[in-house]
C-alpha cells in the first residue's frame, strides 16, 4: 500500500551498531505501529503509537526504541543491533475508533540482516 | 497468556475448488476480528472482518464465519484462484475494542494448484 511508506526495505549491518527504521503515511491516520514478523512466528507487536504525545510498548519492546516525529512520522530504533534481531519488519496504521476503527493498513516491510 | 491460532499451518488446494482456512481464538474478551493476506515479499493487506456481535459476514468471494461458542474463526475463498495462493493471517482485537490493537496468528499458508 503506497499510503505507507517505509525506509530502507532492505537493510544489512553487524552486531552493535544503531539502526533506525523510518516509516511514513499519507492516510491521516492517529495510530501507528510497528512489528515484527519471524517465519512461522507470524506478526509481534513491538510499539505502537495512537497519537503524537502517545507511545506504548508492544509484547516485544526490549532492545528497541520508537519516535513519533509527527502525526505521519513513526521510527523504529535498534540502539545496538544483535543477530536475532535479524527480521522482517512492518510498520502499519490505523485510524481512531470514532473513523474506520481497527482496520490496521501495512507498509511493503524492511528486511533486517544483523551479521 | 491468551493467543490466537491456527489448526492448519499449510493448505494446498485446486484452482476453481473452495478453501476454507481455520483459526481459534481464546481470548473471551476480544470482539473484532480480522483476516489478512501477505503474499511474498509485500505487507499484510486487509481481506475481510468481522465484529463481536455477527456470526457471518461475506465480500467478494470470501465470507468468514465467527462462532464464539467454540471461539472460531473461519475463511472461506470461493473459486480459489491462482492468485489466492499467499499466507493467511487471522488476528484478534484485545482491550474491548477500543485499544486497537491486534493479536495475529502464525499464518497458514495456501497453495492453488493448476
Amino acid at each position: 500500500d503506497a499510503d505507507v511508506t517505509q525506509t530502507p526495505r532492505n537493510r544489512i549491518t553487524k552486531t552493535g551498531k544503531r539502526i533506525m527504521l523510518e516509516c511514513s503515511q499519507t492516510k491521516g491516520h492517529d495510530r501507528m505501529y510497528w512489528y515484527r514478523q519471524d517465519p512461522g512466528l507470524g506478526l509481534r507487536l513491538i510499539y505502537y503509537s495512537f497519537d503524537v504525545k502517545d507511545i506504548n510498548k508492544g509484547e516485544i519492546s526490549d532492545g528497541y526504541s520508537v519516535s513519533r516525529q509527527a502525526q505521519a512520522k513513526f521510527s523504529l530504533s535498534l540502539e545496538s543491533a544483535i543477530p536475532n534481531q535479524t527480521a522482517l519488519y512492518f510498520c502499519a496504521t490505523s485510524d481512531s475508533p470514532r473513523g474506520r476503527g481497527d482496520e490496521q493498513f501495512f507498509g511493503p516491510g524492511t528486511r533486517l540482516t544483523v551479521l | 497468556g491468551e493467543s490466537v491460532g491456527l489448526h492448519l499451518p499449510t493448505l494446498s488446494v485446486q484452482e476453481g475448488d473452495n478453501s476454507i482456512i481455520n483459526c481459534a481464538y481464546s481470548n473471551s474478551a476480544s470482539d473484532y476480528f480480522i483476516w489478512y493476506k501477505q503474499e511474498s515479499g509485500k505487507g499484510p493487506q486487509f481481506i475481510i472482518d468481522i465484529r463481536s456481535n455477527m456470526d457471518k459476514r461475506q465480500g467478494q468471494r470470501v465470507t468468514v464465519l465467527l462462532n464464539k461458542t467454540v471461539k472460531h474463526l473461519s475463511l472461506q475463498i470461493a473459486a480459489t484462484q491462482p492468485g489466492d495462493s499467499a499466507v493467511y493471517f487471522c488476528a484478534e482485537n484485545w482491550g474491548g475494542g477500543s485499544q486497537g490493537n491486534l493479536i495475529f496468528g502464525k499464518g497458514t499458508k495456501l497453495s492453488v494448484k493448476p
